[in-house]
């Protein structure tokens, strides 16, 4: 069965600071994976997503994410945070349906 | 691009009573819908797939009785909640796929989700 799973439940960096936020997948086959953020009490926005091709995909907002087929991995990173990037991120995978992670909660020092 | 617009956006209810809350695609015609529903700090469990004109296929664990789909048309789905009780309270959230977007984004479009309390 398909699968989404980040490792990381709650990750704290200091504005300015790099991030990186993980994510695994488990397919059968290459999957259709994305990033999704989610502000408290809001839906959810799309940062990037990844078919194929190209597996260093960038976004909105300077977020890129990798996927790395050896790792099952397609982490999202973003060089220098904001404190508007505070929010819950998933990562979500599938192509007839999504199934998403549990989400990261991101928190920002000032 | 693709929008999805869900109403309303928060509800209070008696318990018992039901609620319906409603997806639409606005600009393009959505084949598929998804109803997703979150619990406080935690991930979005699909609920179920509703495809239009068919009936809706649930996730296992999912109450088809309790928790009615109904996709009539290209740009509507309704999630009705029956007898709704305190342990439905949650965040839904819907989700419509735009066949003809598979270049942009897979044609996954959310809607800003509805807030239910029942009481």
């Amino acid at each position: 069965a398909q699968s989404v799973t980040q490792p990381d439940i709650h990750i704290t960096v200091s504005e300015g600071a790099s991030l990186e936020l993980r994510c695994n997948y488990s397919y059968g086959a290459t999957p259709y994976l994305f990033w999704y953020v989610q502000s408290p009490g809001q839906g959810l926005q799309l940062l990037l997503k990844y078919f194929s091709g190209d597996t260093l995909v960038q976004g909105i907002k300077g977020f890129e994410a990798e996927f790395k087929r050896s790792q099952s991995s397609f982490n999202l990173r973003k060089p220098s945070v904001h404190w508007s990037d505070a929010a819950e991120y998933f990562c979500a995978g599938g192509a007839q349906k999504l199934v998403f992670g549990q989400g990261t909660r991101l928190t920002i020092n000032p | 691009g693709a929008v999805v617009s869900q109403h309303p956006s928060w509800v209070i209810c008696k318990s018992g009573t039901s609620v319906k809350i409603e997806c639409r695609s606005l600009d393009f015609q959505a084949t598929t819908m998804f109803w997703y529903r979150q619990f406080p700090k935690q991930s979005l469990m699909l609920m179920a797939t509703s495809n239009e004109g068919s009936k809706a296929t649930y996730e296992q664990g999912v109450e088809k009785d309790k928790f009615l789909i109904n996709h009539a048309s290209l740009t509507l789905s309704t999630l009705t909640v029956t007898s709704a009780h305190p342990e439905d309270s949650s965040f839904y959230i819907c989700s419509a796929r735009d066949p003809s977007a598979r270049g942009r984004s897979y044609g996954y479009t959310f809607g800003s989700g509805t807030r239910l309390t029942v009481v």
